[in-house]
């Protein structure tokens, strides 16, 4: 069975720094990948996705991602947090059960 | 308007008692999906359905059951409430398997549930 995993539960940078978020993937075959953000009282919503081809994903917000095979792995990152990105980032696949496995989430904290 | 609207968005209720949920969607998409978020356990899949005839289980469907009325409708039920059902719950939707398109859920704001 597919799994995801992110590596802290809470991340807090300075307004201004670099955002690197976790994930790391378990799957037979490679997954599509996809992070998706939450903000405070909404949905979630689609950052970016990984399905074929070029490696490095960007996404809404100067976000993007650079899926490894070799590391099973697909972190987030930005290269300068602002207040807004304050949110609830989940990490998920989409492999042969045809679902969308979620990892446990981590909540961005950025500071002023 | 919201593309995934859901009712209630906020729900207290006792244990023993039945509680539905209610999701529609204005995105014209096949597949409807329903999830429940626990702080610190993601996102959890309780059931999905690929048309109005194919309804399946999901990681976490006992206590759960659902009904697909018609394409933009799916419905979650909760025959018995009890405590440890008390969560928030998401429903989403999401296109055909296309490249493009395959995992890429739309969802709706939520509804949170309390089961005293």
């Amino acid at each position: 069975a597919q799994s995801v995993t992110q590596l802290g539960s809470h991340v807090s940078v300075s307004e201004g720094a670099l955002v690197l978020l976790r994930c790391n993937y378990s799957s037979s075959v490679p997954p599509y990948l996809f992070w998706y953000v939450q903000y405070p009282n909404q949905g979630l919503q689609l950052l970016l996705k990984y399905t074929t081809g070029a490696t490095l994903v960007k996404g809404i917000n100067g976000f993007e991602a650079e899926f490894k095979k070799s590391e099973t792995s697909f972190h987030l990152t930005k290269p300068s947090a602002h207040m807004s990105d304050a949110a609830e980032y989940f990490c998920a696949s989409w492999g042969s059960a045809r679902q969308l496995t979620f990892g446990s989430g981590t909540q961005l904290t950025v500071l002023p | 308007d919201a593309d995934v609207t859901q009712t209630p968005r906020n729900r207290i209720t006792k244990t023993g008692k039945r509680i539905m949920l209610e999701c529609s969607q204005t995105k014209g998409h096949d597949r409807m999906y329903w999830y429940r978020q626990d702080p610190g356990l993601g996102l959890r899949l309780i059931y999905y359905s690929f048309d109005v005839k194919d309804i399946n289980k999901g990681e976490i469907s006992d206590g759960y059951s659902v009904s697909r009325q018609a394409q933009a409708k799916f419905s979650l039920s909760l025959e018995s409430a009890i405590p440890n059902q008390t969560a928030l719950y998401f429903c989403a939707t999401s296109g055909r398997d296309r490249d493009r398109n395959t995992g890429e859920l739309f969802f709706g704001e939520g509804s949170r549930l309390t089961v005293l």
